[in-house]
């Protein structure tokens, strides 16, 4: 019953650190990405990847890296943490391809950079 | 481009009142339709779904229908319960895109005894 499985839940940073969030997901999906959830923006979409070995870019990558070494996980990397970063992180997935393919949650990663 | 629009919150309703959060879309082509909820501290859940024209997604009381004529997927139950208290999204996947989702803002709903 895993699913989408995200860490660390809770993190605190200090400005020019940088980190890792990690995300797994055990239902065989192709399809993996991050969010980012601020208040009053909704989810925007940060980077995602269809499958192994294969990223591109969302709505905001900027400052963030990703890679995608095996079809299970999908980390996402701050490369040197700003407040602006501060938000809930999800990582999501899904099947690849077709249509009404229902996009899995992970439980998010509360982020505050100081 | 794509895009989701759904009413401003917060609303809040009493215990038995009926619900709509509007929700109206732009995308090209024929998009499917989704409602996903979220629970305070929790990550996001699918709540419904519908993929064509007409179709009416429903679960849990709460039910959508996909009107193509006027681009819209409004959000409905007819008896909310203090357990609906939630941030509920509504969202599109384009066409032959699989997977590229669009997320409205979101619209918190909390229900009072």
């Amino acid at each position: 019953n895993a699913g989408v499985t995200q860490t660390p839940k809770f993190q605190v940073l200090k400005t020019g650190q940088s980190m890792t969030l990690q995300c797994a997901q055990d239902m065989n999906h192709e399809y993996m990405s991050w969010y980012r959830q601020d208040p009053g923006m909704g989810l925007r979409l940060i980077h995602y990847s269809v499958g192994a070995g294969i990223t591109d870019q969302g709505e905001v990558p900027n400052g963030y890296n990703v890679s995608r070494s095996t079809t299970e996980d999908f980390p996402l990397r701050l490369l040197s943490a700003a407040p602006s970063q501060t938000s809930v992180y999800f990582c999501a997935s899904s099947y690849w391809g077709g249509a009404g393919n229902t996009i899995y949650f992970g439980e998010g990663s509360w982020l505050t950079v100081v | 481009g794509n895009s989701v629009t759904q009413m401003e919150g917060p609303v809040t309703l009493s215990e038995e009142a009926f619900l709509t959060i509007n929700c109206t879309y732009t995308a090209t082509g024929y998009p499917s339709l989704f409602w996903y909820v979220q629970y305070p501290g929790e990550g996001l859940q699918l709540l419904l779904k519908a993929t064509k024209a007409d179709d009416k997604g429903s679960n849990k009381g709460f039910e959508a229908t996909y009107r193509k004529e006027t681009t819209s997927f409004h959000l409905e139950k007819g008896s909310v319960q203090v357990s609906d208290s939630a941030v509920y999204f509504c969202a599109l996947s384009p066409a032959n895109t699989g997977n590229q989702f669009y997320f409205g803002t979101g619209t918190s709903l909390t229900v009072i005894p």
